[in-house]
């Protein structure tokens, strides 16, 4: 089993400044296979990045994902308020197919 | 516009069942893989279950396996997820959510969810 881990638990900053989210897997894993989701309190989660570096739908270019083998990283390039959320990395593999990392909070400093 | 539209969640004593459904529209769904994805009370996402766009390949995660069975009727564009011998850990928003088309793995669509509260 892939075990993703999500590093900081927590990241305090302040609208217009950068973010950097790290998610790191314990197996390699295929960059077509990593996906990045935002997440706001009661709501569903949003697709944000697939395939660890495209921009889903409709997502800002402030967004952006990198990475590769054990080693992913979703930036937010300047923080808009709408920006602080939690967030998610995912995997696809063997069993169980889809994993989830533990998430990532961003929230105003 | 895609929408998901879950429902079937309530309260179920411990041991009991449950059917939940996801209602989709906006999109051919007969061509697409769906999941089911569950979130307990404060905590991060769980990846439930996963039927490909024919029903023919079906995926459990093992935390439902033996108990879950997942389901779909292309004809009514609906996604069922049918919990049996149902536990207090099973407490959870359960989302569906449409897979990716193509050769990228992901989840672009969710529905808003229905709550799953198992207890006596």
């Amino acid at each position: 089993e892939i075990v993703l881990t999500q590093s900081p638990g927590t990241l305090s900053l302040s609208p217009g400044e950068r973010a950097t989210l790290s998610c790191r897997a314990s197996q390699s894993v295929s960059s077509s296979y990593l996906a990045w989701y935002q997440q706001k309190p009661g709501q569903a989660p949003r697709l944000l990045i697939y395939g660890a570096s495209s921009r889903a739908t409709g997502i800002p270019d402030r967004f952006s994902g990198s990475g590769s083998g054990t080693d992913f990283t979703l930036t937010i390039s300047r923080l808009e308020p709408e920006d602080f959320a939690v967030y998610y990395c995912q995997q696809y593999g063997s069993s169980p197919r889809w994993t989830f990392g533990q998430g990532t909070k961003v929230e105003i400093k | 516009e895609v929408q998901l539209v879950e429902s079937g969640g309530g309260l179920v004593q411990p041991g009991g069942s449950l059917r939940l459904s996801c209602a989709a529209s906006g999109f051919t769904f007969s061509s697409y893989e769906m999941n089911w994805v569950r979130q307990a009370p404060g905590k991060g996402l769980e990846w439930v279950s996963y039927i490909s766009s024919s029903g023919s390949t079906i995926y459990y995660a093992d935390s439902v396996k033996g108990r879950f069975t997942i389901s779909r009727d292309n004809a009514k564009n609906s996604l069922y997820l049918q919990m049996n011998s149902l536990r207090a850990e099973d407490t959870a928003v359960y989302y569906c959510a449409r897979g990716l088309y193509g050769d990228y793995a992901g989840f672009d669509y969710w529905g808003q969810g229905t709550l799953v509260t198992v207890s006596s």
